[in-house]
């Protein structure tokens, strides 16, 4: 019954390689997001969703191409790994039409880039 | 554009006594929301307190209070009679509401609570 899933919780790849990070949420919420925590615990935003369409891009290499079959589902995918892209990667969703409207947090997901 | 500036990187409280973290925004909004979430060693994002922009009253949630200063773009934390469990980042966080609420982070604050 979790309510922001995401997996898989530990990656470690290759430079080079292509991988995937699915995240999935049973909130009902309308928007979901990726964010990346970096070495020094900073969490940057890098995509937002809302009810399947892009609205948030922030600056981030066109090799991160995210995607969102439906409005439960916000995947990552990362083509030609590189040493910088090792970081925590966090999946979250938000209920835009609700007053609070706080993210809710999936458990992250831990790339490393050999 | 929204910043969030926690300017303490590091502190650090004896258990049971009280430590104020502090959290500056800047913002031209009229209608937002601010956050206190939690990040322990396990690294799960865990909200801690929430506070409505437009609700002149501080909000509190068990050992948690916050500061909240509007005119002053000023929203600190205090947690009082300190725990171990509490030893954690702690960020402040902005949204602005709209298509797609858009959180903004500060750099954290990491505490450390003393035995």
């Amino acid at each position: 019954d979790t309510a922001v899933s995401q997996t898989p919780k530990y990656l470690v790849t290759q430079m080079g390689n292509d991988k995937s990070i699915k995240c999935e949420q049973n909130l009902g919420h309308d928007t979901m997001y990726w964010y990346k925590q970096d070495s020094k615990k900073f969490l940057k935003i890098m995509f937002s969703y809302n009810n399947k369409e892009l609205i948030i891009n922030e600056t981030v290499p066109n090799r991160f191409s995210p995607k969102s079959p439906d409005k439960a589902h916000l995947n990552l995918h990362i083509n030609s790994l590189e040493l910088g892209d090792s970081a925590v990667y966090f999946c979250a969703s938000s209920p835009i039409n609700r007053l609070t409207g706080e993210l809710f947090f999936g458990e992250g997901s831990r790339l490393t880039v050999l | 554009a929204q910043t969030v500036t926690q300017s303490q990187p590091e502190m650090s409280v004896q258990e049971a006594e009280t430590v104020t973290l502090s959290c500056t925004y800047d913002t031209s909004e009229s209608n937002y929301y601010l956050f206190w979430y939690k990040q322990p060693p396990s690294r799960q994002m865990i909200l801690v307190i929430r506070q409505e922009a437009y609700k002149q009253q501080n909000a509190t949630e068990n050992r948690f209070s916050v500061n909240f200063q509007k005119a002053a773009k000023s929203f600190s934390l205090k947690i009082s009679d300190s725990q171990l469990g509490d030893t954690a980042m702690y960020f402040c966080a902005f949204m602005k509401r709209g298509t797609g609420n858009q959180f903004y982070f500060g750099t954290g604050t990491s505490l450390t609570v003393i035995p």
